[in-house]
């Protein structure tokens, strides 16, 4: 299994709404990433999990929740977004030791309205 | 800091023909790797091709090779016998230094759109 899946595809919520984005990989990898993309934009960072630990929060407001349950699944929570944080959220993961590249997921489009 | 530039925003390229879709970095750390990506409309990034720092020759993956320069910082991407499937973003990215836990950040270049036409 080469993949990095992510559901849903298309998320549409309100800004009083609770959702979670999920990521899994049956890859082995250690380090998992969400990534954040506006339109005609490139990805930005937002949070680094390794060995299921939180290794670098790129001071993300505190509505994005991150939660790496085991070491292939990673969730993003939302709660209480804003119409500005619609955007492609996508999952990564790496392998340790080896600095060759992350897998991506194919994205969560967000809609908040 | 480390900076990718992609100075073309959009290119166009002929059906069957190639193109050179540009890229510089700026580093200061002696080992670093760089990496193309391509996104389609549909959102998922793949991986294309990848330099590392130290590799003495440019890395090649089918029709997809990397015109590595260090002296000048540059890593360009050329694409040989373009095809229709091959409209999308292009994107250069330089890995940071893994971190001690094994992690590393990747840094975005701002991305190239080709479009190829018939």
């Amino acid at each position: 299994d080469t993949e990095v899946t992510q559901t849903p595809k298309h998320l549409v919520m309100g800004m009083t709404n609770k959702k979670s984005l999920k990521c899994e990989q049956h890859m082995g990898h250690r380090a998992m990433y969400w990534y954040k993309q506006k339109a005609k934009k490139p990805p930005e960072l937002m949070f680094v999990y390794s060995y299921e630990k939180l290794s670098i929060n790129e001071s993300v407001p505190s509505r994005f929740s991150p939660e790496c349950p085991n070491s292939s699944l990673l969730n993003l929570h939302l709660h209480a977004l804003q119409p500005e944080d619609s955007a492609l959220y996508l999952c990564a993961s790496s392998q340790a030791r080896t600095a060759s590249g992350y897998t991506f997921g194919s994205g969560t489009r967000l809609t908040v309205v | 800091a480390q900076k990718i530039t992609q100075t073309q925003p959009g290119m166009f390229v002929q059906e069957k023909e190639a193109v050179t879709l540009d890229c510089t970095y700026d580093t200061s750390d002696p080992s670093y790797g760089l990496f193309w990506y391509k996104q389609p409309s549909s959102g998922e990034m793949i991986f294309l091709i990848y330099q590392g720092s130290y590799d003495q020759q440019n890395a090649t993956e089918g029709r997809y090779s990397l015109n590595f320069q260090k002296a000048r910082k540059s890593a360009n991407l050329v694409i040989s016998a373009s095809q229709l499937g091959d409209s999308a973003m292009y994107f250069c990215a330089m890995r940071e230094l893994p971190r001690m836990d094994s992690s590393y950040k990747l840094i975005f270049g701002s991305g190239t759109r080709l479009l190829v036409r018939p």
